[in-house]
């Protein structure tokens, strides 16, 4: 069974990093693109960024909004995908998901639970 | 960057209802387009890819349709579990982009 769950969310004062983790399971992970999307509080799905597979050299993307901000990474040896968010803005309050996204254009099949950023003073 | 146009934002809608939702996209993107659900506190679960391809899994009375800048989703008889908030998104070129959502409510 495919499961993502992540983890690390929290209370972080502007200007301040947090790491988001994202255990996965139930998959060969190093062979799948894994999706950031956010949600903000009571508004709409906002995507953050996308790690490719091994056979694309885990190559990244982010959406402009956090790019030079936020970083993608992922431990294949621990199935772990990450999201380290640097210079936080009140705006990046939301919940965090990791999805798994499936390449050619299939979109995300499964989603972690959600985890809560909270950026505030 | 690519922006999509849902509506109506907001529908309200009877059990038995046939409903659709027209997702418009600010350029060409192909059939690069997929539809999740979300229900409250959960998280969203894709319904549609490929504008028109069913996920497996998801009721057969749940459709897709359209290619290039229109789309829609269509319900062709709503049930109970299908009161949610649905979002199209597109997958042709970077950012990816979600339409703002329409929220399905019990009439």
């Amino acid at each position: 069974e495919v499961q993502l769950v992540e983890s690390g969310g929290g209370l972080v004062q502007p200007g301040g990093s947090l790491r988001l983790s994202c255990a996965a399971s139930g998959f060969t992970f190093s062979d799948h693109y894994m999706d950031w999307v956010r949600q903000a509080p009571g508004k709409g799905l906002e995507w953050v960024g996308r790690t490719r597979n091994k056979a694309n050299s885990y190559t990244t993307e982010y959406a402009a909004s956090v790019k030079g901000r936020f970083t993608i990474s992922r431990d294949n040896s621990k199935n772990s995908l990450y999201l380290q968010m640097d210079s936080l803005k009140s705006e990046d309050t939301a919940i965090y998901y990791c999805a798994r996204y499936i390449s050619g254009h299939q979109g995300c099949d499964y989603w972690g639970q959600g985890t809560l950023v909270t950026v505030s003073s | 960057d690519i922006q999509l146009t849902q509506s109506p934002s907001f529908l309200s809608a009877s059990v038995g209802d046939r409903v659709t939702i027209t997702c418009r996209a600010s350029q060409g993107i192909s059939s690069y387009l997929v539809w999740y659900q979300q229900k409250p506190g959960k998280a969203p679960k894709l319904l549609i890819y490929g504008a028109s391809t069913l996920q497996s899994g998801v009721p057969s009375r749940v459709s897709g349709s359209g290619s290039g800048t229109e789309f829609t989703l269509t319900i062709s008889s709503l049930q109970p579990e299908d009161f949610a908030t649905y979002y199209c998104q597109q997958l042709n070129s970077f950012p990816l982009t979600f339409g703002g959502g329409t929220k399905v409510e019990i009439k």
